[in-house]
C-alpha cells in the first residue's frame, strides 16, 4: 500500500521559508490529490491545502497568503512551502494522500509526520 | 478556529459506550460527509470512519458513525484500553470558495 515520508529541516528562523517534501512510495503520484496536515503541540489537527497530480490547489483561508504546494511527478514527490513563519507555525507536519471521487473525500494514507521548530 | 465542536474529553470504563458529537452547519456538515480519524499516543492520525458512517477494513465494528442535520456522531462501543486516544470529526467547508476542516479533537479516556 501506499507510502509516504515527510523530509525537510527540522529547525526554521522566524521570518524565513519552511519547506518540507513529502516522497510518495509503493504507488503513483499520478491520479490522486495530496494534502498537507499540521498538528501544533498539543493542539488539534489543521489542513494546509491540497495538490492535484496536475498541479492545480486548494488552500486554507487562514494560510493561503502565505503557502504554495507543488508536485514533481517525475520524482512522485509533493512540496510545501510556508513563507514568513513565526512561532505559531511550529508543529508537526503530516502529508497524506487524498481519496477523492465525487462527494466522497477522506485521507486515506499518512506519513509518520515531521516536527518543525520555529526559534532563531 | 475550527467550525466544527467536538467536546474537549469522554471518558468510560471498559466495556462501556462512548458517543463524541461533532457539531458544524449547514455549510459544512449539513452539505457534506463526514469522516472520523483517530490519533493515538505519538502516532500520525489514521482514518477510522469515513462518508458519515463507513469502516475501513481492519477497523473493528465496535466503532460507528452517524449524521444528522448539521451534526454528527462517533459511537465506541465495548471501549476497551487500547482506544484511549484523541478523535476528530472531519468534513469539506462550502463557504470562502471552499477547505478542509478539523474538529476540535475529543480525548478518550479509559477509567
Amino acid at each position: 500500500q501506499v507510502q509516504l515520508q515527510e523530509s525537510g529541516p527540522g529547525l526554521v528562523k522566524p521570518s524565513e521559508t519552511l519547506s518540507l517534501t513529502c516522497t510518495v512510495s509503493a504507488g503513483s503520484i499520478s491520479g490522486d490529490y495530496w494534502s498537507w496536515i499540521r498538528q501544533p503541540p498539543e493542539k488539534g489537527l489543521e489542513w494546509i491545502g491540497y495538490i492535484y497530480y496536475s498541479g492545480s490547489t486548494t488552500y486554507s483561508p487562514s494560510l493561503k497568503s502565505r503557502v504554495t504546494i507543488s508536485v514533481d511527478r517525475s520524482k512522485n514527490q509533493f512540496s510545501l512551502k510556508l513563507r514568513s513563519v513565526t512561532a505559531a507555525d511550529t508543529a508537526v507536519y503530516y502529508c497524506a494522500r487524498v481519496f477523492h471521487e465525487g462527494p466522497t473525500y477522506y485521507f486515506d494514507f499518512w506519513g509518520q509526520g515531521t516536527l518543525v521548530t520555529v526559534s532563531s | 478556529q475550527s467550525v466544527l465542536t467536538q467536546p474537549p474529553s469522554a471518558s468510560g470504563t471498559p466495556g462501556q459506550t462512548v458517543t463524541i458529537s461533532c457539531s458544524g452547519s449547514s455549510s459544512n456538515i449539513g452539505s457534506n460527509i463526514v469522516n472520523w480519524y483517530q490519533q493515538l499516543p505519538g502516532t500520525a492520525p489514521r482514518l477510522l470512519i469515513y462518508t458519515n458512517n463507513q469502516r475501513p477494513s481492519g477497523v473493528p465494528d465496535r466503532f460507528s458513525g452517524s449524521k444528522s442535520g448539521t451534526s454528527a456522531s462517533l459511537a465506541i462501543s465495548g471501549l476497551q484500553s487500547e482506544d484511549e486516544g484523541d478523535y476528530y470529526c472531519a468534513t469539506w467547508d462550502d463557504s470562502l470558495n471552499g477547505f478542509h476542516v478539523f474538529g476540535t479533537g475529543t480525548k478518550v479516556t479509559v477509567v
